[in-house]
């Protein structure tokens, strides 16, 4: 079973605009949710992350939104540059254990000029 | 600071072969990942290693599949023998410590594996 999910396989946008990444969980011991970004014949590159503590994160044109009771986070990029382009992938941990990541499938960004 | 270094970048092998890849991670890092990501899907965890210690194998498929990391430092995968669904990329990440707060996962560039 899928317990993180990125609905959208791709997305693209204008430059300058911005860019609303998507991604749902299912189990409800996940407390720490965290963004990647990976370029291709790379490995994915940290991003952005959030704790459950609080339902939004900034660092600069990046910001993710958590809410909690729709178990639904999401990634906004503004504004959306072409050095954006890249497959972004949403990941969750749950505090004890391994604390071991769970990705989505990812979601393609295009950003054209 | 060097990246987490992996090797080879590709391998072609033939189904029922083994074959093994290798990891470095960066200086300083306790904990070590590999992740096998199949074409469309995410990362997905094989097995954690807290210094030379395993933390998490429970969704490595011990049949086939066996992992090492010696001294605590690099590390090595190994398939024997492979099937035509492992062809995929293999992906080491380390961190500092445990995945949570301000240690997040370095990636390597990782091994493209093609099973024929």
């Amino acid at each position: 079973d899928q317990q993180v999910k990125q609905n959208s396989p791709s997305l693209s946008v204008q430059e300058g605009r911005i860019s609303i990444l998507n991604c749902d969980y299912t189990n409800s011991m996940f407390d720490y949710f965290l963004w990647y970004k990976k370029y291709p014949a790379e490995g994915p590159t940290f991003l952005i992350s959030i704790s459950s503590i609080k339902d939004k994160n900034e660092d600069g044109r990046f910001t993710v939104f958590l809410n909690k009771s729709a178990k639904h986070l999401s990634l906004h990029i503004v504004p959306s540059q072409p050095g954006d382009s890249a497959v972004y992938f949403c990941a969750a941990s749950a505090l004890g254990g391994s604390e071991k990541l769970v990705f989505g499938k990812g979601t393609k960004l295009t950003v054209n000029p | 600071e060097a990246g987490v270094a992996q090797s080879p970048r590709y391998k072609i092998i033939e189904k029922r072969q083994s074959v093994a890849f290798w990891c470095n991670p960066i200086s300083g890092h306790a904990t070590l990942y590999w992740y096998q990501q199949i074409l469309g899907q995410g990362p997905k965890l094989l097995i954690q290693f807290q210094n030379n210690g395993v933390v998490d194998d429970s969704q490595l498929p011990k049949d086939r599949f066996s992992a090492e990391r010696l001294k605590g430092v690099d590390s090595t995968l190994k398939i024997q023998p492979a099937k035509l669904e492992d062809s995929a990329v293999y992906l080491c990440a380390s961190s500092r410590q445990r995945q949570r707060s301000n240690s997040p996962l370095h990636f390597g560039n990782g091994t493209r594996l093609t099973v024929t």
